[in-house]
């Protein structure tokens, strides 16, 4: 299947710092990223949608100022924490979508970055 | 997007089939089921998708019943790596985004 890559794996900031993950699909192009972010023990919650070329689309209570996504190309989009506290910390988790003509589309995730606002 | 209901856990042991239901009753014309796997600080790995009836690869087999309102993961003779949370996902079309449920933690036991 197609790869999606994650950097970095971990990532240790302090407060008030800012951070930047990465999103690249590796073997194919993504019109489509999807950022979430996961809390101990629960699921998945979608923060944003972000298409190449255009800004993205946050979910309702995501800050958009605070987590700035970028898409510039087929194959990146960035995950920016603004000047993260420590409640920021968390598994955020990318996927990729990519553009098909059938109606069905597997989405590839990456294998998530783990945050901590010390 | 159609809502799914999960068991939130389930217990196994090695070697048994594990049967994992979603209910999705306002599942569209259009929409796939997809099942996607969660090992601890892993992002979700993608198990099996089907549309009607029943689809099998090497992993898993997933059971579509005419109405397609459920659908049911089977995971033959489970392994101690079986471990994990498994999501059921509904419509996964192109340009949806993939809302997760709670999923079903799934524990097999030695």
């Amino acid at each position: 299947g197609a790869v999606v890559s994650q950097h970095p794996s971990w990532v240790i900031c302090k407060s008030g710092t800012s951070v930047k993950i990465e999103c690249r699909s590796l073997d194919f192009q993504a019109t489509t990223m999807f950022w979430y972010r996961q809390f101990p023990k629960q699921s998945l919650m979608l923060m944003a949608t972000s298409n190449e070329g255009s800004k993205a689309t946050y979910e309702q209570g995501v800050e958009k100022d605070k987590f700035l996504i970028n898409h510039a190309s087929l194959t990146l989009s960035t995950l920016t924490v603004t000047s993260a506290h420590p409640e920021d910390s968390s598994f955020y988790i990318c996927s990729a979508s990519t553009d098909s003509q059938s109606l069905h589309t597997e989405a590839f995730f990456g294998q998530g970055t783990r945050l901590t606002v010390v | 997007l159609a809502k799914t209901t999960q068991p939130i856990s389930m217990d196994s042991y090695e070697g048994q089939e594990v049967n994992i239901t979603c209910s999705h009753n306002n599942i569209a014309t259009n929409d796939y089921i997809t099942w996607y796997q969660q090992f601890p600080s892993q992002g979700p790995r993608f198990i099996i998708q089907g549309y009607k009836t029943k689809v099998t690869n090497e992993v898993a087999s997933l059971f579509i019943p005419a109405d397609r309102k459920s659908s049911t993961l089977s995971l033959p003779r489970v392994s101690l790596s079986d471990t994990a949370v498994y999501y059921c996902l509904v419509g996964v079309n192109y340009g949806q985004n993939f809302v997760f449920g709670p999923g079903t933690r799934l524990s097999v036991l030695p």
